[in-house]
C-alpha cells in the first residue's frame, strides 16, 4: 500500500532555533514531493515543491531536500519564528495515470518565545 | 485575491439530513477537488473533477455526489448525513495534472467544520 510516514508526529523549539521534519515514503511509482504548511484552522499552503530530479529546493527560511533513492524527505526551518507554529505535511503524488496526491498525517510544530 | 471560497464555513446537521458545500475559485483552474481531514489521518480524496463537465471518484466517495456547475464551481451534496462524515472538508484547485515535472500547485479553501449529531 501507498503511504507517506512523517516524523516527529510533534514537536517544540524556541524561537531563533532550527529544526528539521522528516518524511519517507513508500509510493511507487514517485513522480513529485510536496510540503504544505497548516496552520490551525485553516487550509494548507503549498511551500515547495520538486520531482524526482531534485535534490533540493528553498522557501525563504523553509528548506526541502529529496533523497529518491532512500525515499526521504525532509524540511528545514531555519531561525524559527512564532508564525512558524503549524503543522507541516508531507505529500506525495500517487501512481502515474491516477493524478491522486498521497498525504502524510503532518508534524505539529511549536514554537514558544 | 480571493482564492478558493467555500461555504459554508461551520455546519451542524442531524442525522439524515441533506446539505450542500459550495467551493468557487477564481484563479480560472481547470481541476477542482474536495477532501477529508480527519484526526490522525491524512487528507483524504472524495471526489475530482479535471475539467468542467468531467467528475471522478476518489478515495472515500460513499455517501456523497457533487456537480461542477462551471469552470468555477464545485459542491459537494450529503444527501442523507452520518455521523462518520463528521469531518473538516476541503475544496481544493489546480491548473492541471499533479503529476509530473510540472507538479501542479493545489489551492485549498479555509475549511468546512462539519458535524452531524
Amino acid at each position: 500500500k501507498n503511504q507517506v510516514e512523517q516524523s516527529p508526529q510533534s514537536l517544540i523549539i524556541l524561537e531563533g532555533k532550527n529544526c528539521t521534519l522528516q518524511c519517507n515514503y513508500t509510493v511507487s511509482p514517485f513522480s513529485n514531493l510536496r510540503w504544505y504548511k497548516q496552520d490551525t484552522g485553516r487550509g494548507p499552503v503549498s511551500l515547495t515543491i520538486m520531482t524526482f530530479s531534485e535534490n533540493t529546493k528553498s522557501n525563504g527560511r523553509y528548506t526541502a531536500t529529496l533523497d529518491a533513492d532512500t525515499k526521504q524527505s525532509s524540511l528545514h526551518i531555519t531561525a524559527s519564528q512564532l508564525s512558524d507554529s503549524a503543522s507541516y505535511i508531507c505529500v506525495v503524488s500517487g501512481p502515474y495515470n491516477t493524478d491522486k496526491l498521497i498525504f502524510g498525517t503532518g508534524t505539529r510544530l511549536q514554537v514558544f518565545p | 485575491n480571493a482564492g478558493v471560497t467555500q461555504t459554508p464555513k461551520f455546519q451542524v446537521l442531524k442525522t439524515g439530513q441533506s446539505m450542500t458545500l459550495q467551493c468557487a475559485q477564481d484563479m480560472n483552474h481547470n481541476s477542482m477537488y474536495w477532501y477529508r481531514q480527519d484526526p490522525g489521518m491524512g487528507l483524504r480524496l472524495i471526489y475530482y473533477s479535471a475539467s468542467e463537465g468531467t467528475t471522478d471518484k476518489g478515495e472515500v466517495p460513499n455517501g456523497y455526489n457533487v456537480s461542477r456547475l462551471n469552470k468555477r464551481e464545485f459542491s459537494l451534496r450529503l444527501e442523507s448525513a452520518a455521523p462518520s462524515q463528521t469531518s473538516v472538508y476541503f475544496c481544493a484547485s489546480s491548473e492541471g495534472l499533479l503529476q509530473g515535472a510540472r507538479g501542479n500547485t493545489i489551492y485549498f479553501g479555509e475549511g468546512s467544520w462539519l458535524t452531524v449529531v
